[in-house]
Parts: structure tokens; sequence; C-alpha cells
């Protein structure tokens, strides 16, 4: 079956700083992959996605590249600000399956 | 366009009460999900739908029962509530499956 592995947290960093958010997947067809942000207190919301090989999703200054050899879809962001302090999600679903399969998030927090 | 809705925000039970809560989406999708969230468990999908009058089970169905009445509403029913029901309790919907699913701003529920 499906499934996605993300780097633990917490990640805490410096404003300004560079960040990167493992995420690997296994699945059995060709994944959609996303990135969701969870703000403290609030829902998720769709950050970014891809939807096939080689695709760059972006938003907000995010980034994440579907990499269908090493089977990943790394979140990086080159400076981060305070309000980036958040929960991120890795998440990936097959055309015609209802199903979303998430990791088990990141808790980033940036320090002033 | 308000995306997804989710009534109450918050809500506390006794162990045995009942209550329903309230999903609504405007954007005329398929597709509705209802989520629990735990701490440490990542998100976990209770039940979904596909269409208009269909439900089905997701992970964790036992003690929740679902209707879909209208396309746009979804709602999650707890007949007898238990302090294992505790829990953020997030709603979602997706224009078909494998799409990106948009989520709800959850309802926190304490069950004492």
């Amino acid at each position: 079956g499906n499934s996605v592995t993300q780097m633990e947290g917490p990640v805490t960093l410096s404003e300004e700083a560079f960040l990167t958010i493992n995420c690997t997947y296994t699945a059995t067809g060709y994944p959609s992959l996303f990135w969701y942000v969870q703000y403290p207190g609030e829902g998720l919301q769709l950050l970014l996605k891809a939807t096939k090989a080689d695709d760059k999703g972006s938003n907000k200054g995010f980034e994440a590249t579907y990499r269908k050899e090493t089977t990943s879809f790394h979140l990086e962001k080159g400076s981060v600000q305070v309000s980036d302090s958040a929960v991120y999600f890795c998440a990936l679903s097959d055309l015609g399956d209802y199903k979303l399969s998430f990791g088990a998030g990141t808790t980033v927090t940036v320090r002033a | 366009n308000a995306g997804v809705t989710q009534t109450p925000k918050f809500r506390v039970l006794k162990t045995g009460q009942s209550m329903t809560l309230l999903c609504a989406q405007d954007m005329n999708h398929e597709y509705m999900y209802w989520y629990r969230q735990d701490p440490g468990m990542g998100l976990r999908l209770i039940h979904y739908s596909v269409g208009e009058g269909t439900t089905a089970k997701g992970e964790v169905p036992d003690g929740y029962n679902v209707s879909r009445l209208k396309k746009q509403n979804f709602l999650l029913g707890l007949e007898s509530a238990a302090p294992s029901q505790t829990s953020v309790y997030f709603c979602a919907s997706s224009i078909l499956a494998g799409y990106e699913q948009y989520f709800g701003p959850g309802t926190r529920l304490t069950v004492t």
C-alpha cells in the first residue's frame, strides 16, 4: 500500500535560515504529492502540490520537486520567517483512490 | 467562497451523550471526508463519502455514524460519546478521488 515517511521534528530555526523537511514515499501507482501546513489552532491548508515526476510545486517561497527516482518530495524554503512556524505534512494520493496518505507531520518553530 | 466550514468549533460532552458535527462545503465537491487528529497519531480517516447519498468506512469508523443527504453537507454523529473520542475533528472535501483535499477549521471535542 501507499505510505509516506517524513523527517521527525521538532525543528527549531532562526529567522532567515534555510529550511528543508525530508519526505519519501512508497506507492504502487503514480501518485500526486502534496505538502499541507497547519498553523496553530487551525485546519490543514494545501501549501503546494505536484502531480507527476519532475514537477516542482511552489507557493509562499516554499518549493518541492517530485523525484520519482528517489521517491522523494522534500520541502525547502530559502529564508524562513517567524510566521512559518507550523506543522508541515507530506501526503500522497493516487488518482481514483479516495485515500490521502499522510506523513506524521513535522513541527517547525522559527525564532526571531 | 467560504470553502469548508464546520460547526461547532468547540464542544464538551459527558460520557454517553450524543452529538452531531456538521460539515458544509460550497465548492460542489463530490468527495467528503471526516478525520480525527490526535497527538502522536497524525490524521486518521473515520468515514468518507463519494457522493450524495453514499458513505463508506475509513480506518477508524467504530463509534461514529455519518450521513450525506445533500451534496454540500456531511454529518458526523456520535451516538454514545466515550473519553477515547476526545480529539480534534476535521472535515475535508475534494473534487474527485486522488485530487487535493480542502480542510475545514476543525472541531475540538472533549468527552469527560
